[in-house]
């Protein structure tokens, strides 16, 4: 069965500060992955995605993801955070077939003090 | 593109009523819809997987009469909470793929309140 782990339930970073959430994945096939944020009351945007080819993937609001198949991670990353950053942070694994579904880790909560 | 439009974002009903949440894919035509509930501070669960045209697969543990799902056209999915009671109170996040195969986008949720 698929799962995703992400270690981390509350992260605290200064703004200006690097950032780095970890997530860990379990799937049986070539994994297919995602990192969603999520504002208090909003619905999900994603900020990028792993399908295939190269192993580090750009997203938006200069988020980068490392896709690590001997680790089984894809941490998200950030050379420095804004206020704007703080939000919840869901990574996912799942593939793009059919009725094939997506799972959610249970999240990192991202606060960013000044 | 890939537009996904959840209505309505927020409502609130008594208990004992029922409420009806639309998905509506608005410039692609999504053969499959899935359901998410996500309780306060928590992750996504799914709910449910619907197919154009046949009955919803509905995880364990979800009640299929409490939660009806309709997925009448390729644009078009319902989820329709029946009977309400606060403990249905969530936010509840659809999404939809592409015919054939692709990621799945994400309607923006609705915040149910039953009181």
């Amino acid at each position: 069965a698929q799962s995703v782990t992400q270690p981390d339930i509350h992260i605290t970073v200064s703004e200006g500060a690097s950032l780095e959430l970890r997530c860990n994945y379990s799937y049986g096939a070539t994994p297919y992955l995602f990192w969603y944020v999520q504002s208090p009351g909003q619905g999900l945007q994603l900020l990028l995605k792993y399908f295939s080819g190269d192993t580090l993937v750009q997203g938006i609001k200069g988020f980068e993801a490392e896709f690590k198949r001997s680790q089984s991670s894809f941490n998200l990353r950030k050379p420095s955070v804004h206020w704007s950053d703080a939000a919840e942070y869901f990574c996912a694994v799942g593939a793009l077939f059919g009725n094939e579904k997506l799972t959610f880790g249970t999240g990192t909560r991202l606060t960013i003090i000044p | 593109g890939a537009v996904v439009s959840q209505h309505p974002s927020r409502v609130i009903c008594k208990s004992g009523t029922s409420v009806k949440i639309e998905c509506r894919s608005l410039d692609f035509q999504a053969t499959t819809m899935f359901w998410y509930r996500q309780f306060p501070k928590k992750s996504l669960m799914l709910m449910a997987t619907s197919n154009e045209g046949s009955k919803a697969t509905y995880e364990q543990g979800v009640e299929k009469d409490k939660f009806l799902i309709n997925h009448a056209s390729l644009t078009l999915s319902t989820l329709t909470v029946t009977s309400a009671h606060p403990e249905d109170s969530s936010f509840y996040i659809c999404s939809a793929r592409r015919q054939g195969q692709g990621e799945a986008f994400f309607g923006q949720g609705t915040r149910l309140t039953v009181v």
